[in-house]
């Protein structure tokens, strides 16, 4: 099974800061790789795909970049409304796997 | 808009069965795969099962196969998955989710295995 390091598992930022959370394979993924955000109660929503394509409708302030083992998620500026859980997912391979989880909480 | 409609959830003992169902509509549902992932409480997401377009290849995680069984029916654009053999570890929140990279979500159902 390939297994999905996310780093790290929560941080506390300011509105306005920039963000960045890793999530690193066990084996190469190429760019099979989503980022997904979920606020508490609800269920999640994708941000990116193939590691590095804004969602329809996803602000431009998420990004993410790296292929084969390495991956990151970038919020370039905080907002409100971006405190919440984020999580990858591999898909190149089964059993389809996420990372762990990184909290985003108010420093 | 896609929309998908999780139902069935309950309390169940265990060693029980259960049968969720999912309701798809806003998209062309015969030409997606089909997955449902998991998330037990205060715990991160898992990936279950999932499904192809015509329902001729299948996939499972280790833990669920030979008890779960996951199925559509392009007619009437619904998704299933069948719990036989329920344990107290398979408490979660089920999602049903499009694609086999994770598009779109359900808002998901909870079944809760204890006695």
């Amino acid at each position: 099974d390939i297994q999905m390091t996310q780093s790290p598992s929560s941080l506390s930022a300011s509105v306005g800061d920039r963000v960045t959370i890793t999530c690193r394979a066990s084996q190469g993924i190429r760019s099979d790789l989503g980022w997904y955000q979920q606020k508490p109660g609800k269920a999640p929503k994708r941000l990116i795909y193939a590691a590095s394509s804004l969602q329809s409708g996803v602000p431009s302030r998420f990004s993410g970049s790296g292929s084969g083992t390495a991956f990151t998620l970038t919020i370039s500026s905080l907002q409100p409304e971006d405190f919440a859980t984020y999580y990858c997912l591999q898909h190149n391979n089964y059993p389809l796997t996420f990372g762990g989880g990184t909290k985003v909480e108010i420093k | 808009e896609v929309q998908l409609v999780e139902s069935g959830g309950d309390l169940v003992q265990p060693g029980g069965s259960l049968r969720l169902s999912c309701a798809a509509s806003g998209f062309t549902f015969s030409t997606f795969w089909m997955t449902w992932v998991r998330q037990a409480p205060g715990k991160g997401l898992e990936w279950v099962a999932n499904i192809k377009k015509d329902g001729s290849e299948i996939y499972y995680v280790d833990s669920v196969r030979g008890r779960f069984t996951i199925s559509r029916d392009n007619a009437k654009n619904s998704l299933f998955l069948q719990m036989n053999s329920l344990r107290a570890e398979d408490t979660a929140v089920y999602y049903c989710v499009t694609g086999q990279s994770i598009a779109y979500w359900g808002q998901g159902t909870l079944v809760t295995v204890s006695s």
